[in-house]
Order: structure tokens, then sequence, then C-alpha cells
């Protein structure tokens, strides 16, 4: 079967760096996807990786390692409106997404 | 630049009623068009998704129905709605070209009472 595996919730401190690591099994890969969902809104996009290795944007980092079937975000210098759930999904070789139940982040002063 | 809408924000409906809810996509053209829905503290499920004109594919079977009258329309229907069918519904779009990602409207919370 097809899975993605991902923390529930993760707490951090203002300020400093907290990493979100998701872990999946699907049939074929065609890219990871991670999305950041704020309460009761939709998610927005956050990265993508297809290929292994890490890609940057702003304090905003993710990973990817498809032999291990791994990928983590990272997220620098927190601040108190990066609470939210963060959201880990797979684009399987349908092209369709499979997602992951996503990982609530609570970010404490 | 592109705008996903979706209507209405929020709905209270009993048991056994009907339902529709639209998602209309400005500014591009082809896309594909995906309704999702998410229980509380739940991942995203995919109901159904179109990648052209009178083209729907279900991921799910249950007494929900999609539909896509035109290209930038998507609709999601039932004739009679059950308890379970509460949630949030998502509509989402993408172009039909890698990395294929998904551009979200802002959600219908639907409450059956």
């Amino acid at each position: 079967g097809q899975n993605i595996d991902q923390p529930t919730e993760m707490t951090a401190t203002e300020g400093a760096i907290v990493q979100i690591n998701c872990t999946y099994q699907t049939s074929g890969f065609n890219g990871l996807f991670w999305y950041q969902q704020h309460a009761g809104e939709a998610p927005t996009f956050l990265s993508y990786n297809v290929l292994d290795g890490l890609e940057e944007k702003g304090r905003f980092s993710s990973f990817l390692s498809r032999s291990k079937g791994y990928s983590y975000l990272l997220l620098k210098e927190l601040q108190m409106k990066d609470s939210a759930s963060y959201l880990c999904a797979v684009m399987a070789s349908n092209y369709q997404l499979i997602w992951g139940a996503g990982t609530k982040l609570i970010i404490k002063p | 630049s592109q705008t996903i809408h979706q209507w209405p924000a929020t709905l209270v409906q009993p048991v056994g009623s009907p339902l529709s809810l639209e998602c209309t996509v400005e500014g591009t053209s082809n896309p594909n068009l995906y309704w999702y829905r998410q229980a509380a503290g739940r991942g995203l499920q995919l109901l159904f998704y179109s990648v052209g004109i009178g083209q729907i594919s279900s991921e799910v079977p249950q007494n929900l129905s999609a539909s896509r009258p035109q290209d930038r329309q998507f609709i999601l229907s039932s004739k009679k709605l059950l308890l379970s069918d509460s949630g949030f519904y998502l509509c989402a779009w993408s172009v039909q070209r890698e990395p294929y990602e998904q551009f979200f409207g802002p959600g219908t919370r639907l409450t059956v009472l």
C-alpha cells in the first residue's frame, strides 16, 4: 500500500529551528511537496523536491533522499505565525498526490 | 495571475438534503481540477479529479458526484447528504505539466446535522 508518515505534533520556541520529518512508501515517485495549513484555512504551497538534496527558500528548506524514502522540512528563526500544520505529499506514478496527515507545529514564546 | 474561487464558505445542511459546491478558476486554461475532503485533524482525501471538460475520475466510492461543465468550473454534488459527509471541502487546480503543483481554493466547511 501507499503510506506517508509524519509526526502528529511538534513544539518549538520562537527564534529556534525545527525539523519536521516525513517518510514515504508509494507506487512510484514524481516529486515531494510540502504545504503549510493554518487552522481553518486551505493549504498553501511551500516547497517541491524531485531530486536528492536540499532546496532552500528563505527561512524554509526542504531535503529529499529518494533511496531512503525520506524528506524533512527545516524552519529557521521561528516566528509565532509559523504555528500551523505542515503537510507532506508525494506525487505517485499516476501523478496523483498522496497526502500525509500533517504535523501540527506549536510555537511558544 | 491565477485565482480559484469556492462557495459557499460555510454550509449547514440537514441529513438527506442535496448538496452543490462550486469551484471556478481564473487566469489559466485547461487546468487539472481536484476535489478533496479533510476531516478534522486528518490529511486530505482525494474525492475526484478532472483533466478536461466532462472527464471525471472518482477515487472513493460514496454518495458524492462531480461534474465539469466548463473548462474552469468544477462542481461537487450529492442527492442525499449523510452525517459522514461533514468536513472541509477543498477544490484545487494544477497545470498539466510538471511539477503539477496544486493550488487550493479557500474551502467550504460543511456540517451535516
